[in-house]
C-alpha cells in the first residue's frame, strides 16, 4: 500500500515568508508525528497527533510553528515569519501501533 | 535532560559482524527502537526493545538492559547495502521518539 506522502518535496523561500508543509499519512494510521533533521543529526521531535488534537506539542521551538490535522488523516505543519535556523528537513510520520513510525521522504526547506 | 549516546561512525568489511552501542539518559522510558536510514532517505523502523533482552529479526538484532539505560544494535553478515545511519530512539509517553545523533556505517569490500 502506499506509504506517507509529503509535499513538497523542497522548498525555497525567503527569510520572513510563510511556508506550509503537507502530510498525508498511511490510511488508518491515527497517530501522526512531525520531526525536524538538521544535517548529521537525528530527528528532533517537534509534535504528535492522536486523531486531530495535538497530543504533544512540547516540541515546537517557538510560536511561529503551528500544526493542524482538522479531519484526523492530512496534516499540515505552518511556518510564519521563517528565520535561517528553520532550514532542515521537515520528516513526517504516522503509526497506528505506538513503537512502530512510518515516515514519509521528508520536505528539505531552505530559508534564504 | 535528555540524551543519547552512541559512536558518530564504525566502519566494518563485508561479512562482518558490528554491534552499535546506545546509552541513553531520559525523563520517560517505554523502550528502545532502532531505525536506520539512507543518504537522502527517510528512516525506517529495524526493531524495538520494551524488556530486557535480546530481540532478533534476521540479521539484526537488539539487546536493551533497562537497568543500565543501555542497548545495542548488532548486525551479522554484513553487506554494502548496510551502509547508512544507524539511530537509537527513546519512546517517551504519548509515543513520542528522542533520537540519538546517529551511528554511521561504512561497510567495505
Amino acid at each position: 500500500g502506499a506509504g506517507v506522502s509529503q509535499t513538497p518535496s523542497n522548498k525555497v523561500t525567503e527569510k520572513g515568508k510563510y511556508v506550509e508543509l503537507r502530510c498525508d499519512p498511511i490510511s488508518g494510521h491515527t497517530a501522526l508525528y512531525w520531526y525536524r533533521q538538521s544535517l548529521g543529526q537525528g530527528p528532533e521531535f517537534l509534535i504528535y497527533f492522536q486523531g486531530t488534537g495535538a497530543a504533544d506539542d512540547s516540541g515546537l521551538p517557538n510560536d511561529r510553528f503551528f500544526a493542524v490535522r482538522p479531519e484526523g488523516s492530512v496534516s499540515t505543519l505552518k511556518i510564519q515569519r521563517t528565520e535561517r535556523g528553520d532550514s532542515a528537513v521537515y520528516l513526517c510520520a504516522s503509526s497506528l501501533k505506538g513503537h512502530e513510525q512510518f515516515f514519509g521522504p521528508g520536505t528539505r526547506l531552505t530559508v534564504l | 535532560g535528555q540524551s543519547l549516546e552512541q559512536p558518530s561512525e564504525v566502519t566494518a568489511v563485508e561479512g562482518a559482524i558490528v554491534q552499535i552501542n546506545c546509552t541513553y539518559q531520559t525523563s520517560g522510558f517505554y523502550g528502545l527502537s532502532w531505525y536506520q536510514q539512507h543518504d537522502g532517505g527517510a528512516p525506517t523502523f529495524l526493531s524495538y526493545n520494551a524488556l530486557d533482552g535480546l530481540e532478533e529479526t534476521g540479521r539484526f538484532s537488539s539487546f536493551l538492559s533497562r537497568s543500565d539505560s543501555y542497548g545495542y544494535l548488532l548486525l551479522q553478515e554484513l553487506q554494502m547495502k548496510d551502509s547508512a545511519s544507524y539511530f537509537c530512539a527513546v519512546r517517551e509517553a504519548g509515543n513520542m521518539l528522542t533520537f540519538g545523533g546517529g551511528t554511521r556505517l561504512m561497510v567495505k569490500p
